[in-house]
């Protein structure tokens, strides 16, 4: 059964570099049906996707973060990883990384968030 | 960009009624749309994909239909374990994703 399992530093201070490493187990992230992203939730409100990566490397990003946010794989220890730099108080949140399954219907593909980690909540403060 | 709004942003109800939550796009994006679940303090679950294609595991009185800009979750007989907040999202823009703003569904 696969699992994601977030980690990384609880406390962030504000300017500084958000890192961020999410662990698969029970299966590989090198398999070509999947993409896997990062997804956070501030405080009281809803969701917010902030990139996705491909096992190739290709990777992603949420326009209104994307001068700030960088995702990467390593597949030798099935991880990917985000940094998100120059962080304030807004960046505070539960983040979340998930799996992107690819599913082919005929000549159509979908894509959906079918395995997702426990999250992980990041707190910007000096 | 395509904008989503979800309707209404809380609903009460009580358990055994009828729910509908409603995901409105602001261009088509045919049947590329999945809702979630989410419960206080956890992690989103998947519901539906393909706009109304259940995913395994999910109770059958979650349904999920419409295309183009209109979409709608319904929840026929309401449970005590579905008062939870419910997301849309698109992938019509994959792999730009997009959620919607949210519904809770309370207790009446």
């Amino acid at each position: 059964q696969l699992q994601l399992q977030e980690s990384g530093p609880g406390l962030v201070k504000p300017s500084e570099t958000l890192s961020l490493t999410c662990t698969v187990s029970g299966g590989s992230i090198s398999s070509s049906s999947y993409y896997w992203g990062w997804i956070r939730q501030p405080p009281g409100k809803g969701l917010e996707w902030i990139g996705s990566i491909y096992y190739s490397g290709s990777t992603y990003y949420n326009p209104s973060l994307k001068s700030r946010v960088t995702i990467s794989v390593d597949t030798s220890k099935n991880q990917f990883s985000l940094k998100l730099s120059s962080v304030t108080a807004a960046d505070t949140a539960v983040y979340y990384c998930a799996r992107t399954e690819i599913a082919a219907a005929g000549t159509n593909y979908y894509y959906y968030m079918d395995v997702w980690g426990k999250g992980t909540t990041v707190t910007v403060s000096s | 960009v395509i904008w989503m709004t979800q309707s209404p942003s809380l609903l009460s109800a009580s358990t055994g009624d009828r729910v509908t939550i409603s995901c409105r796009m602001s261009q088509g994006i045919s049947s590329y749309l999945a809702w979630y679940q989410q419960k206080p303090g956890k992690a989103p679950e998947l519901l539906i994909y393909a706009a109304s294609t259940l995913q395994s595991g999910v109770p059958s009185r979650f349904s999920g239909s419409g295309s183009g800009t209109d979409f709608t979750l319904t929840i026929s007989c309401l449970q005590s374990e579905d008062f939870a907040t419910y997301y849309c999202q698109q992938y019509y823009s994959f792999p730009q994703l997009t959620f919607g703003g949210g519904t809770k569904v309370e207790i009446k």
